[in-house]
């Protein structure tokens, strides 16, 4: 099945430090979702995105909708520990269409 | 106010059985959709219930199956078990036309296909 391109596939970072992943599609979507996903556990939403060009923050996370709705982006601004686990996108094409399409993921880790 | 919750958590089978998984929506949902996660992959959809009907489906093979009962919940069915079956199911549960912030996943199972 089709998965969006999500880059870098893993980061290994120094605690404090910016941290940016992003995502790209061959087709347009109408919503952008970051999810993370600790081991054993379902994914958890940390942002939606619903409007071309948009930029949302959720505490130190801040991402956008890319204004071709074909990419978005996701910042972690000083990283700390808790920041370690696999962070997804996902699209929605809308259309009254609910099929969620994710990308591989990016696995973070964060090093104190 | 209790979220998605799937039984079993865990289960192993053998090649060429068949295996029923469960899920609870949250409270107030409406729809349920299920996903297989293949390990070191995102999750893949592999189809929808809502009104006890399968409204979408991905790109799965008729061995998958689902129902939705009257309380909302929802069971999906593997057929004749391959090995590359083997993965974590997802439920996802949500409110029909809502927007994307309304969907939530439960801790999956995880099947293990010998």
């Amino acid at each position: 099945g089709q998965q969006l391109n999500q880059s870098p596939q893993s980061m290994f970072i120094q605690e404090g430090e910016d941290v940016s992943m992003n995502c790209t599609s061959s087709s347009i979507f109408n919503t952008w979702l970051w999810y993370k996903q600790d081991p054993g556990e379902g994914p958890v939403l940390l942002i939606a995105l619903y409007k071309a060009g948009e930029l949302t923050s959720n505490g130190r996370l801040t991402a956008q909708f890319g204004i071709t709705r074909k990419d978005s982006f996701l910042n972690i601004s000083a990283s700390i520990p808790s920041d370690v686990g696999i962070y997804f996108c996902a699209g929605l094409p809308g259309a009254g269409s609910y099929q969620l399409t994710f990308g591989k993921g990016t696995k973070l880790s964060v090093i104190p | 106010d209790a979220g998605v919750t799937q039984s079993p958590t865990h289960l192993i089978k053998t090649r060429g059985q068949q295996v029923t998984l469960r899920c609870s929506p949250k409270s107030g949902h409406d729809t349920v959709s299920w996903y297989q996660q293949a390990l070191g992959q995102g999750p893949q959809f592999i189809f929808q219930y809502y009104e006890e009907e399968e409204r979408q489906r991905g790109n799965f093979p008729d061995r998958f199956s689902g129902h939705q009962f009257p309380n909302y919940s929802s069971e999906l069915n593997v057929n004749a078990l391959l090995l590359g079956d083997s993965a974590l199911y997802l439920c996802a549960s949500s409110l029909y036309g809502y927007s994307g912030n309304t969907i939530y996943f439960g801790e999956g199972s995880w099947l293990t296909v010998v």
